[in-house]
């Protein structure tokens, strides 16, 4: 089974604060995503990643940064949190061309 | 822009058949996907149509019209574990997908 594991399920930090969120998953999956979700908004890709040491912008990617050293990790960063960027954080994977993105349990974040 | 419309709750009662439409807009298109969520939990791939017409998976069907920007999701012999949301995804290139708002279905006995 694939697992795509994240840091945390639920992260409270304060405004200003740099924020690290860790997806991990275990199928030697070259393509990784950061989505937030948000009631109303459905999911909105932040960034994704197709190889190690690359990253590309999604559709939202202001106040975000990510890094990408190993394949199996792809972490999301908030370089300075702010209360709007309180949300649920779900990282997925998948490998070449295949349909299916697979989905970690999510980290719901608030800044305070 | 880019934007996908569907309903944002549809009601169904066991038994029953449900189907849930999607609307899109985008600036690429290779492929319509369904996911469903349920409350607290990870969102989990259901299919994909590339080529317009029927993909028949168990209970669960979609459907694709390319040239009328549309899909749909059919859930057949309704069970209240299908009570969740469901969510249409565009593939706009390269697997990077844009989601619709999600649908909640709602399942009474």
């Amino acid at each position: 089974d694939v697992k795509v594991t994240q840091s945390s399920r639920y992260l409270v930090k304060r405004t200003g604060e740099k924020v690290f969120l860790e997806c991990v998953q275990d199928m030697d999956h070259e393509n990784m995503f950061w989505y937030r979700q948000d009631p109303g908004l459905g999911l909105r890709l932040i960034y994704f990643s197709y190889d190690v040491k690359m990253k590309e912008k999604g559709d939202i990617p202001e106040g975000y940064s990510v890094s990408r050293e190993k394949k199996e990790r792809f972490s999301l960063i908030l370089e300075s949190a702010s209360t709007n960027q309180t949300s649920m954080y779900l990282c997925a994977s998948t490998f070449g061309n295949y349909n299916e993105q697979f989905f970690g349990p999510g980290t719901r974040l608030t800044v305070l | 822009g880019q934007s996908l419309e569907q309903p944002s709750e549809v009601t169904a009662v066991e038994g029953a058949i449900v189907q849930i439409n999607c609307t899109y807009q985008t600036s690429g298109f290779y492929g319509l996907s369904w996911y469903q969520q349920h409350d607290g939990g990870a969102p989990t791939f259901l299919s994909y149509n590339a080529l317009d017409g029927l993909e028949e998976t168990g209970r669960f069907s979609s459907f694709l019209s390319r040239s009328d920007s549309y899909g749909y999701l059919l859930l057949q012999e309704l069970q209240m574990k299908d009570s969740a949301s469901y969510f249409c995804a565009v593939n706009t290139g390269f697997q990077k997908l844009v989601f619709g708002t999600g649908t909640r279905l709602l399942v009474s006995p």
